[in-house]
């Protein structure tokens, strides 16, 4: 069973908007949400991680909005940039594992 | 310079054959990590390891072993290898705290005929 969903699968956007990438997650005991962000021909790597004490985290252009009794969070990615074009896991920790979405590929266009 | 490393970065393989895939970190974290990328799956973790002679399955530990002979080395083990067992994996390693990062390594492209 996924007990992380993203959505949307892909995303295109142009350079200068806002990405809106969405997570949701099924057990009310994951307490710690990275995202990974992947280049093609790479590994996954950390971006930006939220505790679930918080309801927002921002780096830079990154920021995540956590809405726990919805067991919801989302990343914005503010000024899209082509260099931004990859693959996004949202990720949580349940225990001692940590369990991946499926990934939203984003794409900027210039 | 890489913190983990992975060989070979791409392997062909026939079925039934034995695969061996290796994995390198200089963190000197104790945990150390297999996953498979799949498309519309994300990351699915094979086994992992909390430390030198340890090893424990994960979600999707049928046909294959691991090894953690040291604390720098973690391989992933396919006995006999099948077409679905056709994927990227990826090594990664980390220690327990609280925010438990996952280091990556490049992943290998393991392509069973």
């Amino acid at each position: 069973q996924q007990q992380v969903r993203q959505s949307p699968q892909s995303l295109t956007v142009w350079e200068g908007e806002t990405a809106i990438l969405n997570c949701s997650y099924e057990d009310s005991t994951f307490n710690y949400f990275p995202w990974y962000q992947q280049f093609p021909g790479e590994g996954p790597a950390l971006l930006i991680s939220i505790s679930s004490v918080s309801d927002k985290k921002e780096d830079g252009r990154f920021t995540i909005f956590f809405n726990k009794r919805e067991k919801k969070l989302s990343l914005h990615i503010t000024d899209s940039q082509p260099g931004d074009s990859a693959t996004y896991f949202c990720a949580a920790r349940g225990g001692w594992q940590l369990i991946f979405g499926s990934g939203t590929q984003l794409t900027v266009m210039p | 310079e890489a913190a983990v490393t992975q060989s070979p970065r791409n392997k062909v393989a026939v079925t039934g054959g034995k695969v061996t895939l290796s994995c390198n970190q200089t963190n000197n974290h104790n945990n150390m990590y297999w996953y498979r990328q799949d498309t519309g799956h994300g990351l699915r973790l094979i086994h992992y390891s909390y430390g030198a002679g340890s090893t424990e399955k994960g979600d999707i530990p049928d046909g294959y072993k691991a090894s953690r002979p040291s604390q720098e080395n973690f391989s992933l083990i396919l006995e006999l290898a099948t077409p679905s067992q056709t994927s990227v994996y990826f090594c990664a390693s980390g220690d327990w705290g609280a925010q438990d990062t996952q280091y990556f390594g490049p992943g290998t492209r393991l392509l069973v005929l």
